[in-house]
C-alpha cells in the first residue's frame, strides 16, 4: 500500500564501494526526485525526472547516477563512496509541477565507513 | 535566487497549548506555492499544509493553519491544542509556479511538546 517505497532503509557500507538505492511509486506521478539530508537536516535536491526525462540536475558529483527505467521508478547509483555522502537519501514524487506537494518515501540512511 | 529562512531552530510548547513557528522567504516571483512539512522522529517527511499565493485566504487543515503575509514574504505556522505526536522538524518550503520546478527548504525548526 505504501504510495512511495524505498529499499534499503538502512545501508552500512565500505567507503570505495558502488550502491544502488530504488524507489518505487504507485500514485500515477510524472515526476519523481532524489534529495538529500544532510546531518544538520538540511534538505538539498539531487535530481529529477518527469516522464523518464533528466530535467534537474543540481551540482552533485558524477559519482552519483540517477535512472528511471520508467515513470514509476527512480533508482540512484552511487560509485565509489566517500565518507562525506553518508547522509539520509530521500525519494519523492509529484504531479508534473508538484504544486500540490510532494510524496516522500521514508529515506535511505546511508552509512559509509 | 529564492531563499527560505527559518529563523528558530528550536522551539517547546506545553501539550494543548498554542505554537506559532515562523518562516520567511525571498523572490521576485508572483506565483508561486508554499508548504509545510513535518518530519517526526520516523524520518517520513508528511505534508502538513499548503499555500498558493495567489490566494488571499490563509490555508487550513484540522489544528493547523498559517499566516500568509505576501506583502512581507512571511508564511508562519500555528498548531492549536499540541499533542505530543506533533513532536517533530518543521520545514518550510517555496515553489515557484513557472519554469524549473523544485522546492527550496527552509533550515527546519525542530519542535518539542512536552507533556
Amino acid at each position: 500500500d505504501t504510495a512511495v517505497s524505498q529499499t534499503p532503509k538502512y545501508l552500512v557500507t565500505q567507503m570505495g564501494n558502488d550502491k544502488s538505492i530504488k524507489c518505487e511509486q504507485n500514485l500515477g506521478h510524472d515526476t519523481m526526485y532524489w534529495y538529500k539530508q544532510d546531518s544538520k537536516k538540511f534538505l538539498k535536491i539531487m535530481f529529477s525526472y518527469n516522464n523518464k526525462e533528466l530535467i534537474i540536475n543540481e551540482t552533485v558529483p558524477n559519482r552519483f547516477s540517477p535512472k528511471s527505467p520508467d515513470k514509476a521508478h527512480l533508482n540512484l547509483h552511487i560509485n565509489s563512496l566517500e565518507l562525506g555522502d553518508s547522509a539520509v537519501y530521500f525519494c519523492a514524487s509529484s504531479t508534473r509541477t508538484g504544486t500540490d506537494g510532494y510524496t516522500f518515501g521514508s529515506g535511505t540512511r546511508l552509512t559509509v565507513v | 535566487a529564492q531563499t527560505v529562512t527559518q529563523s528558530q531552530p528550536e522551539m517547546s510548547v506545553q501539550e494543548a497549548e498554542t505554537v506559532t513557528l515562523s518562516c520567511t522567504y525571498d523572490t521576485s516571483e508572483n506565483n508561486y506555492y508554499l508548504f509545510w512539512y513535518k518530519q517526526p522522529p520516523s524520518r517520513q517527511m508528511i505534508l502538513v499544509i499548503r499555500q498558493e499565493a495567489y490566494k488571499q485566504q490563509n490555508a487550513t487543515e484540522n489544528r493547523f493553519s498559517v499566516n500568509f503575509q505576501k506583502a512581507a514574504k512571511s508564511f508562519s505556522l500555528k498548531i492549536s491544542d499540541s499533542q505530543l505526536g506533533d513532536t517533530a522538524m518543521y520545514f518550510c518550503a517555496f515553489l515557484r509556479s513557472s519554469g524549473t520546478y523544485k522546492y527550496i527548504f527552509g533550515t527546519g525548526t525542530r519542535l518539542k511538546v512536552l507533556a
